[in-house]
C-alpha cells in the first residue's frame, strides 16, 4: 500500500518555465489537497478537490493550475513558474467519509525557481 | 477569521527530558484537533486526534490534552528520546468529518540533544 505517492521529489526551474507535479493516491479517498510550505509560514492550502471533477482553490491559489480527471490522481501545474513559488510543495488526501479527517501526506517536492 | 497559535516556535531539550508543546485555536464550530508530527524531509503523518469531548489521549510517549472552554491544547512528550526532534503541528478541524479546509498551526520545531 503506497499511500500517496509525489512526483518528482526535486526539480530546479528558470524563471518563465512551466511544470507540473504529480500526485497520486491508491486509497480511493475522495478528497485531495495541495499545500506549500514555507520557512516560518507553515502549510498552506493552494488547491483542493473533494472528487473527480471537482477542484476549488485554497489560500494561495495563483500561479497555480489543478485538474482531477481521476480518483487517483491530482496534478498541480505551475504555468510560469516564478522565484516566488521556491517552496516544498506536499499533496495530501483524505477519507470523506471519515468523521475524523486525517490527511495523508506525501513525501513532498522540493521545487527551486530560478 | 480562524487561526491556531503554537508556542513555542522552537524548543532544545535533552535526551530523556520532558517537554510540553502549546496550542491555541479559534476555530468555530469545532470539531476536532490533531497533532501531526513531521521529521525533516518528510510528509507530516498523525500522531493523535482530539474530539470535543476528550480531555486526555495518549500515544506511546505522547499524550495530548483539550480544554475546548479556554481553546488550548498540549501535546506533552515524555522521556524525550533522538528520534522525537522534528517539527509538530497542530490542526483544528471546523466540521464533523474534517473541514475541507482545515486550519493549520505554523508548528513547534523540537531538537532533541544526546
Amino acid at each position: 500500500n503506497a499511500g500517496v505517492t509525489q512526483t518528482p521529489k526535486f526539480q530546479v526551474l528558470k524563471t518563465g518555465q512551466s511544470m507540473t507535479l504529480q500526485c497520486a493516491q491508491d486509497m480511493n479517498h475522495e478528497y485531495m489537497s495541495w499545500y506549500r510550505q514555507d520557512p516560518g509560514m507553515g502549510l498552506r492550502l493552494i488547491h483542493y478537490s473533494v472528487g473527480a471533477g471537482i477542484t476549488d482553490q485554497g489560500e494561495v491559489p495563483n500561479g497555480y493550475n489543478v485538474s482531477r480527471s481521476t480518483t487517483e490522481d491530482f496534478p498541480l501545474r505551475l504555468l510560469s513558474a516564478a522565484p516566488s513559488q521556491t517552496s516544498v510543495y506536499f499533496c495530501a488526501s483524505s477519507n470523506r467519509a471519515s468523521v475524523t479527517g486525517e490527511l495523508f501526506f506525501g513525501e513532498g517536492s522540493r521545487l527551486t525557481v530560478l | 477569521k480562524n487561526q491556531v497559535e503554537q508556542s513555542p516556535q522552537s524548543l532544545i531539550i535533552l535526551e530523556g527530558k520532558n517537554c510540553t508543546l502549546q496550542c491555541n485555536y479559534t476555530v468555530s464550530p469545532f470539531s476536532n484537533l490533531r497533532w501531526y508530527k513531521q521529521d525533516t524531509g518528510r510528509g507530516p503523518v498523525s500522531l493523535t486526534i482530539m474530539t470535543f469531548s476528550e480531555n486526555t489521549k495518549s500515544n506511546g510517549r505522547y499524550t495530548a490534552t483539550l480544554d475546548a472552554d479556554t481553546k488550548q491544547s498540549s501535546l506533552h512528550i515524555t522521556a524525550s528520546q533522538l528520534s522525537d526532534s522534528a517539527s509538530y503541528i497542530c490542526v483544528v478541524s471546523s466540521l464533523p468529518g474534517g473541514s475541507y479546509i482545515p486550519t493549520f498551526g505554523r508548528g513547534t520545531s523540537l531538537i532533541v540533544h544526546p
